[in-house]
């Protein structure tokens, strides 16, 4: 499988400042990679859908504006949250897919905890 | 959307005992996936079983599938404390890529 790194670890900022997550597929030339957005004990929920070379497509609900994807190469995915507040406090994840795309099987960063206080 | 339920969403059991874990979901799919996360850290593809399956084995894993239930069983046998994690289901729907994560089990093995 995949082998995908994800900088920072974790990450505490102020209000009000923007944070770059960093999504790299160390192994694997990646032409989609997902990020996802996980409360403390609760599910992942998708954010995005990240495609090299062109706009990321976000779910509903979730601000554009606000959780910005750059998809700039097929191995570098970022995600950059601006004017981070309390409540975008979580855990980012991101993953890859394979070019098998009859199965879908992703293969998942060891994720990104954001503090804001 | 169509998050997947999972029940228990959380399970304690002695090491050397069987885990059950089942996982429900809305509509029809093309395959269904099992994922496992320990505290604080990403996602491990486990298994995958496709539509057309109904069951599958992977080392101490076996998954089933049922569409006619929309819902799949994840056992874990001969359980180690290292088995400690959260369990994920996730389906594919459609012709789309997406994954729609389900609710998760917490699964704690003691010694």
């Amino acid at each position: 499988g995949a082998v995908v790194s994800q900088h920072p670890s974790w990450v505490i900022c102020k209000s009000g400042t923007s944070v770059k997550i960093e999504c790299r597929s160390l192994d694997f030339q990646a032409t989609t990679m997902f990020w996802y957005r996980q409360f403390p004990k609760q599910s992942l929920m998708l954010m995005a859908t990240s495609n090299e070379g062109s706009k990321a497509t976000y779910e509903q609900g979730v601000e554009k504006d606000k959780f910005l994807i750059n998809h700039a190469s097929l191995t570098l995915s970022t995600l950059t949250v601006t004017s981070a507040h309390p409540e975008d406090s979580s855990f980012y994840i991101c993953s890859v897919q394979t070019r098998d795309l009859i199965y879908n099987e992703q293969f998942f960063g060891p994720g990104t905890r954001l503090t804001v206080l | 959307s169509q998050q997947g339920e999972e029940d228990p969403q959380a399970l304690s059991i002695q090491e050397g005992e069987n885990a059950t874990m089942n996982c429900s979901y809305k509509t029809s799919i093309n395959n269904l996936q099992w994922y496992r996360q320990n505290s604080g850290r990403g996602l491990v593809h486990l298994i995958l079983i496709r539509s057309n399956e109904r069951e599958k084995h992977s080392g101490r894993l076996r998954v089933t599938l049922d569409t006619s239930k929309k819902s799949s069983s994840l056992l874990i046998t001969a359980s180690r404390a290292a088995d400690t994690a959260s369990y994920f289901c996730a389906t594919v729907s459609g012709g789309g890529n997406k994954l729609t994560f389900g609710t998760g089990t917490q699964l704690k093995v003691e010694l």
